[in-house]
């Protein structure tokens, strides 16, 4: 089995551009959220897909959005990049069923200059 | 809005001491999770609380979960150098039917264990 794998581990992007940043779930899980931790702070919830659909969304501009695949991989594509977006970007897979544990990827560290 | 806070942010303990990290939340939730996070590391699930009163244990630390209080706790016993880490509680948001969890993060508690 699988875990939660993440690419690229890491990215350096210059202010305005764009980004995307890829995750794949643990085997066996249908759901995926993405998760912002700007450096010395705890991590922030960007927003849930179950079944390729947005399921909750955090504090975040519409700047940030996503995908999920029908096979649950999913991206999250950052527009008009801000220096405030460096940071590492955390994926997480969950198994179906209600407020099932949330197993995260290694992380993608963003660095916008 | 749900807000968890930490204290203390920092720690600095000795081998062998024992201590116990603080976890209060603003709002309702019966689903708390303690992680491990390693400088410039993802986080390491340690511990899921359930329901009121829960206590799990693994090795020398042992969390709690008191719902009433709105009060979780991570204690340490006889803390190692191994231990040292940031150690993050999570609270989980009331999600839609089917929903996994969705988790507001404390700020973190820094762990230095000195020899």
């Amino acid at each position: 089995e699988t875990g939660v794998t993440q690419s690229p581990t890491h990215l350096i992007k210059t202010r305005g551009q764009q980004v995307t940043l890829r995750c794949s779930s643990q085997s066996g899980h249908n759901t995926v959220s993405w998760y912002q931790q700007a450096l010395g702070q705890g991590p922030q919830f960007i927003f849930q897909y179950y079944r390729e659909e947005e399921n909750g969304r955090g504090n975040f501009p519409p700047r940030f959005s996503g995908l999920q695949f029908p096979n649950y991989s999913s991206e999250l594509n950052v527009n008009a990049l801000e220096l405030d977006d460096s940071a590492l970007y955390l994926c997480a897979s969950s198994r179906p069923g209600l407020n099932t544990e949330a197993f995260f990827g290694q992380g993608t560290r963003l660095t916008v200059v | 809005e749900l807000k968890v806070e930490q204290n203390p942010l920092f720690l600095s303990m000795q081998e062998g001491k024992n201590y116990t990290i603080y976890c209060n939340y603003s709002t309702t939730s019966d689903r708390l999770y303690w992680y491990r996070q390693d400088p410039g590391k993802s986080l390491e699930s340690l511990f899921v609380l359930l329901s009121n009163g829960a206590v799990k244990q693994e090795g020398r630390l042992m969390a709690s979960l008191d719902t009433k209080a709105r009060l979780s706790t991570l204690h340490i016993t006889a803390a190692v150098h191994d231990l040292s880490a940031t150690y993050f509680c999570a609270v989980d948001m009331v999600g839609g039917p089917g929903t996994a969890s969705k988790l507001t993060f404390g700020t973190g508690t820094r762990l230095q264990v000195t020899l």
